[in-house]
């Protein structure tokens, strides 16, 4: 299992510019979790979704963000227009449908870390 | 906001035990413990949950008081590639979100 894939590692960019991240949960996932990470604001979640709909977008900064799911296996979080502040790093989780357990386990993707000039 | 309090940071020496400490006075009945940790450079990984009784895994063990108001993380025999940051999470089952604290910084010493 080849886990949760994010693109691209790592982009820089200038102020103004439109970025784009991506994710890609891992099979057979019910649910899809976006982060973002900085020093001053520790981990914060963007938004999820649940079989592709969006479920609780509350923690998106503002509407310069937003994010899709067009399929099972694929999201993208886009920024646009770009502004230093949003310099962070990214991170896409992905989570099955939980069962009895209780373990409700998320699985973490390596993030992309974004600069903006 | 986070329900739990934790450490900022905490040494341990190579080898040794590691037990981190994490306060959730106001845990509900149906509310879980869980446990993740985030190397650097990494997204972060679940180690461990539980509810009331304690719980062992291959990563480590956790230890819920009676009263189930605070909990302890050990990790037995600490390694330098232990070193990370380590969040307590309470959440109930039904809950779909994680809300991560700042979590304890865990320094390996060799």
């Amino acid at each position: 299992d080849a886990g949760v894939i994010q693109s691209p590692r790592h982009e820089v960019t200038e102020m103004g510019q439109e970025v784009t991240l991506r994710c890609k949960p891992i099979s057979g996932h019910d649910y899809l979790f976006w982060y973002r990470q900085t020093m001053m604001r520790g981990l914060e979640l963007l938004i999820y979704f649940n079989n592709n709909v969006p479920i609780d977008d509350s923690g998106m900064p503002e509407d310069r963000f937003s994010a899709k799911m067009p399929n099972a296996s694929f999201s993208t979080l886009k920024i646009q227009p770009s502004e230093p502040r949003d310099s962070a790093v990214y991170f896409c989780a992905s989570r099955p449908s939980p069962g009895t357990s209780g373990r409700n386990e998320q699985f973490f993707g390596p993030g992309t870390r974004l600069t903006v000039l | 906001d986070a329900k739990t309090t934790q450490p900022p940071s905490m040494d341990c020496a190579e080898g040794r035990a590691a037990n981190l400490p994490c306060n959730h006075s106001t845990i509900s009945g149906n509310e879980y413990v869980y446990w993740y940790r985030q190397i650097h450079s990494q997204g972060p990984q679940y180690i461990i949950h539980g509810l009331k009784n304690n719980e062992t895994n291959e990563m480590a063990s956790l230890i819920i008081t009676e009263d189930r108001k605070s909990s302890t993380l050990i990790l037995p025999h600490a390694t330098l590639r232990d070193t990370a940051v380590y969040y307590c999470i309470v959440r109930a089952l039904r809950d779909d979100k994680i809300i991560f604290g700042k979590g304890t910084r865990l320094h390996i010493l060799p």
